[in-house]
């Protein structure tokens, strides 16, 4: 069926540095690659995404890059702030429908 | 910036008992979704709704569930009886037409069952 794999479940960076992560999906009929921020008992908020006729989006600090033959995708966070700390999901979406199937999730800590 | 809203924030309820959750999606989206996420788990994909009727629903989500949009603007969860398992927080999402096009959530509901 399908399925977003998602790591690491846990990453920890110091301030500054680069952080990295990685999904995988298996339906290669997934078009649309959004990644959500979620902080403690808050709601997943959306901070980039990509569609499969892109192979990299970048927003200020933030990338995500897509490899369709691969069925890769991973955001990159630079120059990473204490804020940046919370759960990452990645999750992929298919034309029909839409529904989101997400990623198992990671823990991100950036320490000052 | 328009939002999805969900109400009530949390709910604390008896096994067994039926429980209804409210959202309002974005005014001009179409597709309307329900997740839930387990304490410390993944969000997990139950139902999508569009033009009235549901396009596609998960293993999850049994002949316990349903869902409804009652009016213009609301739409809503019901869990006919309730399980132990059922306690999550439950999220509303909402798009536009197509499917490579934003979900935006809600606040989601805590639905505790005792």
């Amino acid at each position: 069926g399908e399925n977003v794999e998602q790591h690491p479940s846990t990453l920890s960076v110091q301030e500054g540095d680069s952080a990295v992560i990685k999904c995988t999906y298996s339906d290669s009929a997934s078009n649309y690659f959004p990644w959500y921020k979620q902080e403690l008992g808050k709601r997943p908020q959306l901070i980039i995404d990509i569609r499969s006729n892109v192979g990299e989006k970048k927003d200020q600090r933030i990338a995500v890059t897509l490899n369709k033959t691969a069925k890769h995708f991973s955001l990159h966070i630079t120059e990473t702030q204490p804020e940046d700390s919370a759960v990452y999901f990645c999750a992929a979406s298919t034309i029909q429908g839409g529904k989101l199937i997400f990623g198992q999730g990671t823990e991100l800590s950036v320490k000052p | 910036e328009p939002e999805v809203t969900q109400t009530p924030s949390h709910q604390v309820t008896q096994m067994g008992q039926e429980v209804i959750l409210h959202c309002v999606p974005i005014s001009n989206h179409l597709y309307f979704y329900w997740y839930r996420q387990i304490l410390g788990q993944k969000v997990e994909f139950l139902v999508s709704f569009y033009n009235n009727e549901i396009s596609e629903k998960s293993e999850i989500f049994d002949d316990q569930f349903s869902v409804e949009r009652p009016d213009g603007s609301n739409f809503t969860l019901k869990i006919r009886s309730t399980k132990l398992e059922d306690s999550a927080m439950y999220f509303c999402a909402s798009r536009r037409l197509y499917s490579n096009q934003p979900q935006h959530f809600g606040d989601g509901t805590r639905l505790s069952i005792l």
